[in-house]
């Protein structure tokens, strides 16, 4: 149980144009999703926190109208890098949380890979 | 605010040789959650434990053990007889209870040697 899944898990594109990635909770309800970015030989970076039918919470310095994220059901969130430049590239990670707090336990998709050209 | 300290970045060992990665936190709260994550070359996150802060008891899961020290803040995870299986990122990470974010370390990278 608790598994997550990331659709694209690699995506080129041309620099100036978007790309959505999708993160899904396939048996589980996920009352939050967090995104995570990481670069080459480096920490995971936490993006944003985003709750079911709610606006996500971005942590300081990631850009919210760079980086659409969009929490439509319990199952489902989704990060729309928009505009993405070489700069975007990276490995995006999402993971999801039951809604235990006393839990504290993330489930993590396989990431997906961005390159931009 | 929280935070944690992978201070090795990479550590090469020859198989079957133990390895130990040291993790060192910070935090103003009593009660936290630590955990240990493996990520491959494939790139996903592999869970491997959680603790919380008042369960200071050693935990063994086969190879793999960790040692929980309040004292000096650290959670440290030893891999005994390494393979070559093991060659990974390791990544440490701290949550506050009733919080889910996480805080992670920058990771130990352990290259097993066969």
């Amino acid at each position: 149980g608790a598994v997550v899944s990331q659709h694209p898990s690699w995506v080129i594109c041309k620099s100036g144009t978007s790309v959505k990635i999708e993160c899904r909770s396939l048996d589980f309800q996920a009352t939050t999703m967090f995104w995570y970015r990481q670069f080459p030989k480096q920490s995971l970076m936490l993006m944003a926190t985003s709750n079911e039918g709610s606006k996500a919470t971005y942590e300081q310095g990631v850009e919210k109208d760079k980086f659409l994220i969009n929490h439509a059901s319990l199952t489902l969130s989704t990060l729309t890098v928009t505009s993405a430049h070489p700069e975007d590239s990276s490995f995006y990670i999402c993971s999801a949380s039951r809604g235990s707090p006393d839990h504290n336990e993330q489930f993590f998709g396989p990431g997906t890979r961005l390159t931009v050209l | 605010a929280q935070k944690v300290t992978q201070a090795q970045t990479e550590i090469s060992v020859v198989e079957k040789e133990d390895v130990t990665l040291d993790c060192v936190y910070e935090t103003r709260d009593t009660t936290y959650y630590l955990f240990w994550y493996k990520q491959p070359p494939s790139g996903e996150l592999v869970f491997l434990i959680r603790r919380n802060s008042f369960d200071e008891q050693n935990e063994i899961s086969g190879r793999y053990s960790w040692n929980f020290q309040k004292s000096t803040s650290s959670f440290n995870f030893t891999i005994t007889a390494s393979q070559v299986v093991d060659s990974a990122v390791y990544f440490c990470a701290l949550s506050l209870y009733g919080n889910n974010r996480l805080a992670f370390g920058k990771g130990n990278q352990v290259v097993v040697i066969p």
